[in-house]
């Protein structure tokens, strides 16, 4: 089983509005992402959490808030988000630490659609 | 960032061509993957290579580690209607780079026709 699964599918929010993304897998994965992705261009990593604790910010502005509450879950936590910062954001797993890091293999869930109005 | 070349940026064929795209590098990989994205949904890993030189197939796909470690290639015979999609090739750990660090290439958008 190589799934990882996202909720919701699709998320329109207000400039005002707070809401969170989720991510779960089942894998044994340690190592959990979150990307965005622009049309047609490759994703753009934003967060890597290994072992449940952050080790990559990207230099991602604070209205992005990530949270791993076990080694199972990820979330993102959207407030005061911009138009601009509509997009595919895509949550993605690998077994991390576990092996080398040229042999690491992510596995990413099918992405949340957001809309900024 | 670095980044893979990867070519062609977009392919035009009628079902049942064969279609073949490549990545290269200026730096060594030691593993080379190989995902399809549809339109909305996230890239499913089709590929992956993790020996230079190794060729490994799966269905009508195939691709290949090259020897120098620096490309690869990925086949896809007897193109169908649901190939369409955005082909990426990206590699982990280059350079001595952090886990977490997933170069990608910029992209191969496949079209066929009925």
């Amino acid at each position: 089983d190589t799934e990882v699964t996202q909720t919701p599918k699709h998320l329109v929010m207000g400039m005002t509005n707070k809401k969170s993304l989720k991510c779960e897998q089942h894998m044994g994965h340690r190592a959990m992402y979150w990307y965005k992705q622009k049309a047609k261009k490759p994703p753009e990593l934003m967060f890597v959490y290994s072992y449940e604790k952050l080790s990559i910010n990207e230099s991602v502005p604070s209205r992005f808030s990530p949270e791993c509450p076990n080694s199972s879950l990820l979330n993102l936590h959207l407030h005061a988000l911009q138009p601009e910062d509509s997009a595919l954001y895509l949550c993605a797993s690998s077994q991390g630490r576990l092996v080398g890091v040229d042999t690491d293999t992510q596995y990413f869930g099918p992405g949340t659609r957001l809309t900024v109005l | 960032g670095q980044q893979l070349n990867q070519s062609p940026q977009s392919m035009f064929i009628q079902e049942g061509e064969d279609v073949s795209m490549n990545c290269t590098s200026s730096s060594i990989f030691n593993t080379w993957l190989w995902y399809k994205q549809e339109p909305g949904e996230g890239p499913v890993l089709l590929i992956a290579l993790y020996k230079a030189g190794e060729l490994t197939s799966n269905g009508r796909l195939t691709a290949q580690f090259g020897i120098t470690r620096k490309d690869s290639f990925l086949n896809i015979s007897a193109s169908i209607p649901s190939d369409v999609g955005i082909y990426f090739c990206a590699g982990p750990g280059a350079g001595g780079t952090s886990y977490g660090k997933l170069t990608f290439g910029q992209g191969t958008i496949l079209t066929v026709h009925p």
